[in-house]
């Protein structure tokens, strides 16, 4: 069974601070996509990345997709408390075509 | 109304009710999905259809029960569940069903379901 593991599960941090979230596995995926869920809404794409070692950013915001394609990161740059909710990565198996999604990381950003 | 939207947001059921919730999207797409989503766990694909077509089924109990009238409407038929059926579900919609970089899903807010 592929899996997608996210680290860490939990994040609180304050205003201004830098972070990064992992989400690692031992299997190879043909993409990857991050989504942000923020509380009482389904989850909204962030970013698809593709290529091994492709690395896309979005405004504060840095996603790396890992040489091997087993793995990936984002990192946030002086985060600011609208960038709290649920963070999540999913991603596209190469064997079956299937979307595996991680279990998530909260991040909280206080003021 | 835009997107995709579920109702109802909130539902408390016994475990003999039965109950159903909808989903509807908006924006033209060929597939839509149902997905479980519970504390500390991944987000668990349940029902993937494509042009009114149940394309998979991925080992869900019998007591959820999906109905796609057109590809704009998709249900979830509830009955005889179990306390450990409480999560928040969600509903998604793509253009296409098959896995592509390019194939975003788009995702309802859920209903969260508590069942007594």
């Amino acid at each position: 069974t592929q899996l997608l593991e996210q680290s860490p599960q939990f994040l609180s941090i304050q205003e201004g601070e830098n972070l990064t979230v992992y989400c690692n596995s031992s299997s190879v995926f043909s993409s990857l996509q991050w989504y942000r869920q923020e509380p009482g809404e389904g989850p909204v794409l962030l970013v698809t990345v593709v290529t091994g070692g492709e690395v896309k950013k979005l405004k504060r915001l840095t996603f790396q997709f890992g040489d091997a394609r087993k793995d990936s990161s984002l990192h946030i740059t002086a985060a600011q408390p609208g960038d709290t909710g649920l963070y999540l990565c999913a991603g596209v198996s190469g064997n079956t075509g299937k979307l595996i999604f991680g279990q998530g990381t909260t991040l909280q950003v206080k003021p | 109304e835009t997107g995709v939207t579920q109702t109802p947001r909130h539902l408390v059921m016994g475990m003999t009710n039965k109950k159903s919730l909808k989903c509807e999207q908006h924006l033209g797409h060929n597939a839509m999905y149902w997905y479980k989503q519970s504390a500390k766990k991944p987000l668990e694909l349940m029902f993937v259809y494509s042009l009114e077509e149940r394309v998979e089924n991925n080992s869900v109990p019998s007591r959820f029960s999906p109905e796609c009238p057109n590809s704009s409407h998709l249900f979830l038929h509830l009955h005889t569940l179990q306390p450990e059926d409480s999560a928040l579900y969600l509903c998604a919609s793509s253009q296409d069903h098959r896995w592509a970089s390019y194939n975003e899903q788009f995702f309802g807010p859920g209903t969260r379901l508590t069942v007594l």
